[in-house]
């Protein structure tokens, strides 16, 4: 079956330092792959995605490319705020469910500090 | 535009108990979908609704929860009864169409002691 596989958290980093949280998938044919944020008490954000190999999806300065031949999206960002604190889910979904359900990773909590 | 609202925020029953979730999707969305969120995991998929037909409830155990979506519209997930291991934030999620992904609801934290 499908599955994604995140770095553990918790992620700690200073404000303005390089971010990245590793994202790898197993799935049958060929997934959409996408990113979403949770901030504390809220649900969850769709950050970005990307439908086919090579794309980069990109948002709010966060960056993610799928690679299908490491099946890796590994999300970036250049310089991280403490607005940034969050836990980030990667997901998929694939063919066989026509698109239409995600799977998800167990998340990797983010904390920025000034 | 709105977004998906649930209620209630949060929930303590006592095991063997009942409860039940509500969840009003964002207007026009004809797909609306439960997840369940245990502390540490990611989101689970419970069921998905197409309209007011059930689409995919493969992950749904049965014996205990159950969920509908009358008139293609709002929708209602009820535990009975509950189990310490039900403990979890229950998303509700809608779409228009998956290309454009979900928009998900707040949840309800349900605590079972």
């Amino acid at each position: 079956g499908d599955s994604v596989t995140q770095m553990e958290g918790p992620v700690t980093l200073s404000e303005e330092a390089f971010l990245t949280i590793n994202c790898t998938y197993t799935a049958t044919g060929y997934p959409s792959l996408f990113w979403y944020v949770q901030y504390p008490g809220e649900g969850l954000q769709l950050l970005l995605k990307a439908t086919k190999a090579d794309d980069k999806g990109s948002n709010k300065g966060f960056e993610a490319t799928y690679r299908k031949e490491t099946t890796s999206f590994h999300l970036e960002k250049g310089s991280v705020q403490v607005s940034d604190s969050a836990v980030y889910f990667c997901a998929l979904s694939d063919r066989d469910s026509g698109y239409s359900t995600l799977t998800f990773g167990k998340g990797t909590m983010l904390l920025v500090s000034p | 535009e709105a977004g998906v609202a649930q209620s209630p925020r949060y929930k303590i029953i006592e095991k063997r108990q009942s409860v039940a979730f509500w969840c009003n999707p964002i207007s026009g969305h004809a797909t609306l979908y439960w997840y369940q969120q245990i502390l540490g995991q990611g989101p689970k998929l419970l069921i998905q609704f197409q309209n007011n037909g059930v689409v995919d409830d493969s992950q749904l155990p049965k014996d205990r929860f159950s969920a509908e979506r009358l008139k293609g519209v709002d929708s209602t997930l009820k535990i009975q009864p509950a189990k310490l291991e039900d403990s979890a934030v229950y998303l509700c999620a809608s779409s228009l169409s998956p290309l454009y992904g979900y928009t998900f609801g707040s949840g309800t934290r349900l605590t079972v002691v």
